[in-house]
């Protein structure tokens, strides 16, 4: 099992530029969630998606929007990218909202020049 | 969710046990405590959970006190390898969306 993946790694974009971060996870997972973390910060929840179909806004939304794909993935598009995005955005997920281990992916790192 | 209070930062010598403490004092009745860490910058990783009985797996022990208003991690050896930012979190366990707010932890330093 790869666990939760995230790609890409790194990505420098230009103001203004748009982009879609993808994450993947094979362990048949119902709820997935993406984070950003700021440096010095503790992480904050962009979207999140309690089962396939369906998707809600976290504590930091605006400038985001999602897709739940399908039950394994779950995209983040930022559409119009600005300086205040650059952060470390983290994809997690689990079994359920009933469950209590979160599984995150490895991050993916991205600059907004 | 209720809101949790940690130290900033802590020391711990290699071998000896680390003991982070918590303080959630609005704690309800059905909101479980939660510990992950978050090593140099990698994804978070779970590390133990609780309601109100002490609770032991192989990588830490919890320990919540009566009044459920605050807690204590503890690491019984720590090794270097348990550097890293210890978060505390308190939310329901059932019947919401799974969603963790994350605080600002505490930074572990395990020294040698």
């Amino acid at each position: 099992n790869a666990g939760v993946t995230q790609t890409p790694k790194f990505q420098v974009l230009k103001t203004g530029q748009s982009m879609t971060l993808q994450c993947a996870q094979d362990m048949n997972h119902n709820s997935m969630y993406w984070y950003r973390q700021d440096p010095g910060m503790g992480l904050r929840l962009i979207y999140y998606s309690a089962s396939e179909g369906t998707t809600d806004k976290g504590e930091v939304p605006n400038g985001y929007n999602v897709s739940r794909l399908n039950k394994r993935e779950f995209s983040l598009r930022l559409e119009s990218a600005a300086p205040s995005q650059t952060s470390v955005y983290f994809c997690a997920s689990t079994r359920g909202r009933a469950f209590y281990e979160q599984f995150f992916g490895p991050g993916t790192r991205l600059t907004v020049l | 969710d209720a809101k949790t209070t940690q130290p900033t930062s802590m020391d711990c010598a290699e071998g000896r046990a680390a003991n982070l403490p918590c303080n959630h004092s609005t704690i309800s009745g059905n909101e479980y405590v939660y510990w992950y860490r978050q090593i140099h910058s990698q994804g978070p990783q779970y590390i133990i959970h609780g309601l109100k009985n002490n609770e032991t797996n192989e990588m830490a022990s919890l320990i919540i006190t009566e009044d459920r208003k605050s807690s204590t991690l503890i690491l019984p050896h720590a090794t270097l390898r348990d550097t890293a930012v210890y978060y505390c979190i308190v939310r329901i366990g059932s019947g919401n969306t799974g969603k963790l707010i994350f605080g600002q932890g505490t930074t572990l330093q395990v020294k040698p």
